[in-house]
């Protein structure tokens, strides 16, 4: 899998943008980035994914840059159920598996 | 609609003990499954991947297996629980060309 880097924590006031960066330099042409987030005691959640283009959805936003090595997830308005581990991912590689590294642990302060 | 059943929540087991996890996904076919398990206060870490019916990639080494006997169902197995086997264990599916979708896990605890 291409390896993704991402800061280990950070913090977000309720109410403010919260934009998570990932660092994904190795990323084939043809790699889709995922994101996903994991609060505590459930599960991984589909957040969202791309390729080239920006994307959006009902729960975020996702900016890839131009040279595709980095990419940022922007929750527009956060709220204290957004406290959780988010991961960013690109699977679709050489194994082609799914697999995961230490996230953004986000804490969402009143 | 897909869905994914994993079972029991929580279990209790003394070491030495077998383990039998079963997880079954329903509204797909063929999907890729995944049993993840991961430790207080750390990552997923991925132990058991398969592509098909019978067809197992094991990630790591340990006292684990993993078995699939059927298209949709995904089983992890244990002969002696070890105390380090504690811990939550998820089991994904997903069909490598979108997202993938997790149990709500298991919580096994080695007493």
């Amino acid at each position: 899998d291409a390896k993704t880097t991402q800061p280990p924590s950070m913090d977000c006031a309720e109410g403010r943008a919260a934009n998570l960066p990932c660092n994904h330099s190795t990323i084939s042409g043809n790699e889709y980035v995922y994101w996903y987030r994991q609060i505590h005691s459930q599960g991984p959640q589909y957040i969202i994914h791309g390729l080239k283009n920006n994307e959006t959805n009902e729960m975020a936003s996702l900016i890839i840059t131009e040279d595709r090595k980095s990419s940022t997830l922007i929750l527009p308005h956060a709220t204290l159920r957004d406290t959780a581990v988010y991961y960013c991912i690109a699977p679709r590689s050489a194994g082609n598996k799914l697999t995961f590294g230490g996230g953004t642990r986000v804490l969402v302060k009143p | 609609s897909q869905t994914i059943h994993q079972w029991p929540a929580t279990l209790v087991q003394p070491v030495g003990s077998p383990l039998s996890l079963e997880c079954t996904v329903e509204g797909t076919s063929n999907p890729n499954l995944y049993w993840y398990r991961q430790a207080a206060g750390r990552g997923l870490q991925l132990l058991f991947y398969s592509v098909g019916i019978g067809q197992i990639s094991s990630e790591v080494p340990q006292n684990l297996s993993a078995s699939r006997p059927q298209d949709r169902q995904f089983i992890l197995s244990s002969k002696k629980l070890l105390l380090s086997d504690s811990g939550f264990y998820l089991c994904a599916w997903e069909t490598g060309s979108s997202e993938a979708f997790f149990g709500q896990g298991t919580r096994l605890t080695v007493v």
